[in-house]
């Protein structure tokens, strides 16, 4: 069965500073990995996604995540935090042609002053 | 419209209540999903359906739960007798992926927040 687990529920930085958003993936075959977005009282939006393709994956509003399958991991980054970045991030993954998105129980990003 | 709506965005109803919600995916999307988001959780896959193919409803937790699109297009979800525990966000998306999603990325609604009292 496939599965994701985000490692912190709650990340806390300051504005400016690097983002680290940790997430493994548990997949038997070739997976899809995507990062969501969810503002609060907004829809969830795709940040990234990998198929297979690159390993790092450019993304959305300066967000980027590598793939690593030596250590099922596939961790988001940012170089510099934003204030407007504060939000759920979920980590997903799929199984290449198949339909359902299995998600993660999201990470919240808390962005200070 | 440019995204996909879901009505209503906010429900309360009374435990044993029927209730509707709603889904306008994005014109021309052939797939549709339901998850439910409940607090401090992930998103759990409800039903997929793929154009005019049976519904995946795999994910459904109980027979109170049922979905249906018609015409390929809006969808209803409905939930029966509701429970306290069916209370949480229920997010429609839509796609335009027909085979492997891996090409495709879905487009989700703001959802509805459903409380039971």
């Amino acid at each position: 069965a496939q599965s994701v687990t985000q490692l912190d529920s709650h990340v806390s930085v300051s504005e400016g500073t690097p983002v680290l958003l940790r997430c493994n993936y548990s997949s038997s075959y070739s997976p899809s990995l995507f990062w969501y977005v969810q503002h609060p009282n907004k829809g969830l939006q795709l940040l990234l996604k990998y198929t297979s393709a690159a390993t790092l994956v450019k993304g959305i509003n300066g967000f980027e995540a590598e793939f690593k399958k030596s250590e099922t991991s596939f961790h988001l980054t940012k170089p510099s935090a934003h204030m407007s970045d504060a939000a759920e991030y979920f980590c997903v993954v799929s199984l290449t042609g198949f339909q359902k998105l299995v998600f993660g129980t999201g990470t919240r990003l808390l962005v200070s002053p | 419209g440019a995204g996909v709506s879901q009505s209503p965005s906010n429900k309360v109803t009374e435990k044993g209540k029927d209730v509707e919600l709603r889904c306008d995916p994005i014109s021309g999307h052939t797939a549709l999903y339901w998850y439910r988001q409940s607090l401090g959780q992930g998103l759990e896959f409800l039903i997929y359906f793929q154009g005019n193919s049976a519904p995946d409803k795999s994910g459904l937790p109980s027979d109170r739960f049922s979905a249906e699109r018609t015409g390929g297009s809006v969808s209803t979800l409905t939930i029966q007798r509701t429970q306290q525990e069916d209370s949480a966000v229920y997010l429609c998306a839509s796609s335009s992926g027909t085979g492997g999603i891996s090409s495709y990325g879905y487009t989700f609604g703001s959802g509805t927040r459903l409380t039971v009292v």
